[in-house]
């Protein structure tokens, strides 16, 4: 959607390397949600994370407020890691949440 | 583990026919959103409700009806699908739009018009 941009839109990684995966956005900033789309097509939830830092394996997920922006850190990629990672935006205003067109991963053996 | 679950998972239809897709939730939550997605591209949502016996217009709703009968059920509704509503449609529940819960998602219905 127009209020949330994601970067970059296709990203191709050895296994191993680590990928940073931006997500931008023009609006306030009730939440920010992170999201793992299968290539099957279903989408699994990474992180909730309205501000700060937030951990969970080899996944790190940081909003800044204040420079509207939240990134998607993956360390150490593995194959598995492979499909879209969307970002979602809560903005505080109604009951809609926005979400950014993806990062679509791909990770080579 | 929340769960939400659609049908059908996918489905033809003819151009001009009708179309409902139905999302059950077992959640308990009070919020359930349609949304869209076209291949390459995020999630735009249709339609969402917040109560039974309520929905709400979403970004696209043109061409989409919603309907939610109780707590647990939310449909779409095509009333003369169209070609451009080939897509795959993702439902989705959450207990307060988010603050401080995340959304579940099903698994998705793709629908083909022809």
């Amino acid at each position: 959607g127009q209020q949330v941009q994601q970067s970059p839109a296709s990203l191709v990684l050895q296994e191993g390397e680590n990928a940073e995966l931006q997500c931008n956005f023009s609006t306030s900033l009730n939440s920010m949600q992170w999201f793992y789309q299968r290539p099957g097509g279903s989408l699994v939830s990474l992180f909730y994370n309205p501000s700060g830092t937030k951990h969970s394996g080899r996944l790190t997920s940081t909003t800044v407020i204040k420079e509207r922006r939240s990134s998607l850190h993956i360390s150490s990629s593995q194959t598995t890691d492979s499909g879209t990672y969307l970002c979602a935006l809560d903005p505080n205003s109604n009951n809609r949440i926005f979400f950014g067109d993806g990062t679509q991963l791909v990770v080579k053996p | 583990e929340a769960a939400v679950t659609q049908s059908p998972r996918s489905k033809v239809a003819v151009t001009g026919g009708k179309v409902t897709l139905s999302c059950h939730q077992t959640n308990n939550h009070d919020y359930m959103y349609w949304y869209r997605q076209d291949t390459g591209h995020g999630l735009r949502l249709i339609h969402y409700s917040y109560v039974a016996d309520s929905t709400e217009k979403g970004d696209i709703p043109d061409g989409y009806k919603a309907s939610r009968p109780s707590q647990e059920n939310f449909s779409l509704i095509l009333e003369l699908a169209s070609l451009s509503q080939t897509a795959v449609y993702f439902c989705a529940s959450s207990s307060d739009r988010g603050r401080g819960n995340t959304l579940y998602f099903g698994e998705g219905s793709r629908l083909i018009v022809v």
